[in-house]
């Protein structure tokens, strides 16, 4: 069975650092595309970022890109956001997902969320 | 970036009601949509991939279609545990983006 558990979230002050972890089981995972995606209070989702199985091609949104770091750990099935510069508006859920297939974007598997809170 | 436009923003639908969402692309995505369903307190749950693939484990009520610009998640007749909320989401470009969602709810 597959499953993805967050871990890692709190509250931190604006400008403040936090690194997300997602523990990953149930499937070869050094084979699949991962992700992290967030939802902020009563809104809708967001993707944040994407990391390739190798680890060679990442990609972020916009709205993140240059504070936020995905990274993986293949040897230890575990997936990692690593954020910066913590803002009010990167206050959300934050879930780690899996591919349907290796590299297809396709949401399939999603662990439980982590809440990330940023206010002073 | 896509921006992806769902409608209604709101259903109110009874059980056994036939529900139809819409989600419009702001240019081509070709077959690359998927749906989501998620609940309140809930992880979204993969309901239709590249637009009309059902995901596994999914029931046949539910059904994707489109292509291009324009797509459907229908679901043939609600049962109890399908209010909730629906969002869309294309792979054609990154960024990935999502659909503002669409809550379907119980008249």
């Amino acid at each position: 069975e597959v499953q993805l558990v967050e871990s890692g979230g709190g509250l931190v002050k604006p400008g403040g650092s936090l690194r997300l972890s997602c523990a990953a089981s149930g499937f070869t995972f050094s084979n699949y595309r991962m992700n992290w995606v967030r939802q902020a209070p009563g809104a809708g989702l967001e993707w944040v970022a994407s990391i390739s199985s190798s680890s060679r091609q990442i990609y972020y949104s916009d709205s993140v890109k240059g504070r936020f770091t995905i990274s993986r750990d293949n040897a230890n099935n575990s997936l990692y956001l690593h954020m910066d510069t913590l803002r009010g508006e990167d206050t959300a859920v934050y879930y780690c997902a899996r591919d349907l297939q290796s590299s297809s974007s396709n949401f399939a598997y999603w662990g439980q969320g982590t809440p990330v809170t940023v206010s002073s | 970036e896509v921006v992806l436009t769902q409608s209604p923003a709101t259903l109110s639908l009874s059980p056994g009601d036939r529900a139809t969402l819409s989600c419009k692309a702001s240019q081509s995505v070709s077959s690359f949509l998927a749906w989501y369903q998620q609940k309140p307190g809930q992880a979204p749950r993969l309901l239709v991939y590249d637009a009309s693939n059902r995901a596994t484990g999914i029931p046949a009520r539910f059904s994707g279609s489109g292509s291009g610009t324009d797509f459907t998640l229908t679901i043939s007749s609600l049962e109890p545990e399908d209010f909730a909320v629906y969002y869309c989401q294309q792979r054609s470009d990154w960024p990935l983006t999502f659909g503002g969602g669409t809550k379907v709810e119980i008249k």
